[in-house]
């Protein structure tokens, strides 16, 4: 059983979309969880963390965690054609984290075009 | 902004030599890792490393793999005989300590094995 999960799309929408990207996840012990983006060969770039359920908001992002349903959701407000990337959701998985492995969902892929 | 710095940035090597990879991770953090990521694959767990130690490794982390902090500042990867199937970008990381951590990737070393 996949730990992280994650449509790897590809997903293509028009600049100034509000896009919508989503994770589910198997266990009920992780309670930590980040969003990652990733352009084409370079390294994941940490875009938010989120620990409890609810929404976080970081200017155009929002991250948002179900964890009665083990939900987890990016939502990219106005998007941009610099948004292309594609996007990874990840978890420690248990308690502590900060030095636990991170298990990560197969990302997917987003086209903005203008 | 503080960055995790890896070398180098492509590394072609023949099947059955050693290769080491470099990474400086960021100079407060205090655990370290490598991930590595298969063309096309989602985004794998190889080894942690806290306190002059390996604190977890996965299956993949199998006798060829060895890593080493030589020095206060380096963190290195090393596979000593390597197959085709090792082709891959490989991420180092290094993240802090408390809730407010983040996983911090470096750019990549590309390792093509031929």
């Amino acid at each position: 059983q996949k730990e992280v999960e994650q449509d790897p799309g590809p997903l293509s929408v028009p600049e100034g979309a509000i896009v919508s990207l989503n994770c589910t996840y198997s266990n009920s012990a992780f309670q930590y969880f980040m969003w990652y983006r990733q352009y084409s060969r370079k390294g994941p770039e940490l875009l938010m963390y989120t620990y409890s359920s609810g929404n976080k908001e970081d200017g155009r992002f929002t991250a948002q965690v179900d964890k009665s349903s083990k939900y987890i959701s990016l939502f990219i407000r106005d998007s941009q054609p610099s948004d292309s990337a594609t996007y990874l959701c990840a978890s420690p998985g248990g308690v502590s984290g900060g030095y636990n492995k991170l298990i990560f969902g197969a990302g997917t892929r987003l086209a903005v075009h203008p | 902004e503080p960055e995790v710095t890896q070398t180098p940035s492509h590394q072609v090597t023949q099947m059955g030599q050693e290769v080491i990879l470099r990474c400086v991770p960021i100079s407060n953090h205090l655990y370290f890792y490598w991930y590595r990521q298969i063309l096309g694959q989602k985004v794998e767990f190889l080894v942690s490393f806290y306190n002059n130690e390996i604190s977890e490794k996965s299956e993949i982390f199998d006798d060829q793999f060895s890593v080493e902090r030589p020095d206060g500042s380096n963190f290195t990867l090393k596979i000593r005989s390597t197959k085709l199937e090792d082709s891959a970008m490989y991420f180092c990381a290094s993240s802090g300590v408390g809730a407010n951590y983040g996983y911090t990737f470096g750019s990549g070393t590309r390792l093509t094995v031929v």
